[in-house]
């Protein structure tokens, strides 16, 4: 198993710039998982999905986020237009839904907005 | 609705030291209570979890955890640590049945010295 994975795994933007980071959670994994990474904010969840479907939305920051899961194996966090105030190490979990919370995180993807 | 609180943002042991990490919780009911480890720019993995039944719990790299209800705590420890145990520490509480949404704490860093 590949585990959870996520790309870009660094960025470095310029402000304004549309910005989509990606993420293809664990085979047979139902619900899967966006969070934000500051070191003034910790560890934020902006978002989750369970069966492609979005559930809570309410952490996305703004209307310049969006997020999608077309399907199962395959989920977009988009900023557009991006500001330095996103520079921040966005995850992406996933969990089984037999799984009770147990969440499973890529290695991130850095993101610097200059 | 549920927090977590980490009171160490910083410890500094010695290789071959016990170690352990406070985290307190708030939440209406037992939550599941987790333990995540983050080295330097990787992802967060799982050290252990709690959901019920025995309240010290095993988990992976020699850690363990005890849940204490009258105190609201679920404390990490280690008998000895290893200078591969240098990272950041994050406690996480879910609500059960809430799909794997969790709310982490600030984090503690640990830091071994020889």
């Amino acid at each position: 198993d590949a585990g959870v994975i996520q790309s870009p795994r660094h960025e470095v933007t310029e402000m304004g710039q549309e910005v989509t980071l990606r993420c293809k959670p664990i085979s047979g994994h139902n619900s899967l998982f966006w969070y934000r990474q500051t070191m003034m904010r910790g560890l934020e969840l902006l978002i989750y999905f369970n069966n492609n479907v979005p559930i809570d939305d309410s952490g996305m920051p703004e209307d310049r986020f969006s997020a999608k899961m077309p399907n199962a194996s395959f989920s977009t966090l988009k900023i557009q237009p991006s500001e330095p105030r996103d520079s921040a190490v966005y995850f992406c979990a996933s969990s089984p839904s037999s799984g009770a919370n147990v969440l499973t995180f890529g290695a991130g993807s850095r993101l610097t907005v200059l | 609705a549920q927090s977590v609180t980490q009171p160490d943002i910083h410890i500094t042991v010695s290789e071959g030291a016990s170690l352990e990490l406070r985290c307190n919780y708030s939440y209406g009911a037992t939550p599941y209570l987790f333990w995540y480890v983050q080295s330097p720019g990787q992802g967060l993995q799982l050290l252990l979890k709690y959901f019920s039944g025995d309240t010290l719990v095993q988990g992976i790299k020699g850690f363990e955890a005890e849940f204490k209800r009258s105190q609201s705590s679920f404390n990490l420890r280690k008998p000895s640590v290893h200078w591969s145990d240098a990272a950041e520490y994050f406690c996480a509480v879910g609500a059960p049945n809430s799909w794997g949404k969790l709310q982490f704490g600030a984090g503690t860093q640990v830091v071994v010295t020889p």
